[in-house]
């Protein structure tokens, strides 16, 4: 059971050039989020998705697009990469509660991008 | 806006009892969770508090009060491997956004 994936590791961009962030998971959950960690200020989210074919902002959207490509795939996309695009980038994945009881966050590894 | 706070670092020495605490002021609230992070990890859920109390999770408890718009997580019997960052996290909707706090680096000394 892999749980929520990530691709790539790590990564190397150059100012203005473009790249995906891949993610899957295999719980079959509902809902699907992108994070970005920075040192000193936590987990921040980019997007999220609540469930197939829905998608929100979070608080640090700019600069970002998603793609819920069906119920497993939550991609995360930077048209134009910058240095402040410089992070760790965390997808995570989780149910709705049931019957009262919360159904928590579950944290893919991480895709460590920098961008020069 | 929505904010959460917590301190950024906390020591205290093995066997201790630790408290970290965190207040939000959000603009929904559906639950604090506290999650833990190992340098180089992803962060991994501890504990939630939807309804005001003490929740027991073996050697970790966690706190609310919603009229306070507080809660905290106390750690007991600390051990070395204990030494991580820990984070609170509001839900602000029923469905989704899940917002966190800065985190708390705790430190477990000999």
């Amino acid at each position: 059971n892999a749980g929520v994936t990530q691709t790539p590791k790590f990564q190397v961009l150059k100012t203005g050039q473009s790249m995906t962030l891949q993610c899957a998971q295999d719980m079959n959950h509902n809902s699907m989020y992108w994070y970005r960690q920075d040192p000193g200020m936590g987990l921040r989210l980019i997007y999220y998705s609540a469930s197939e074919g829905t998608t929100d902002k979070g608080e640090v959207p700019n600069g970002y697009n998603v793609s819920r490509l069906n119920k497993r795939e939550f991609s995360l996309r930077l048209e134009s990469a910058a240095p402040s695009q410089t992070s760790v980038y965390f997808c995570a994945s989780r149910d709705p509660d049931r019957g009262g009881s919360n159904s928590p966050l579950h944290f893919g590894n991480g895709t460590r991008l920098t961008v020069t | 806006g929505q904010s959460l706070e917590q301190p950024s670092e906390v020591t205290a020495v093995e066997g201790a009892i630790v408290q970290i605490n965190c207040t939000y002021q959000t603009s929904g609230f559906y639950g604090l969770s506290w999650y833990q992070q190992h340098d180089g990890g992803a962060p991994t859920f501890l504990s939630y508090n939807a309804l005001d109390g003490l929740e027991e999770t073996g050697r970790f408890s966690s706190f609310l009060s919603r009229s306070d718009s507080y809660g905290y997580l106390l750690l007991q019997e600390l051990q070395m491997k204990d030494s991580a960052s820990y984070f609170c996290a509001v839900r602000l909707r029923v469905q989704g956004d899940m917002r966190f706090g800065a985190g708390t680096r705790l430190t477990v000394k000999p």
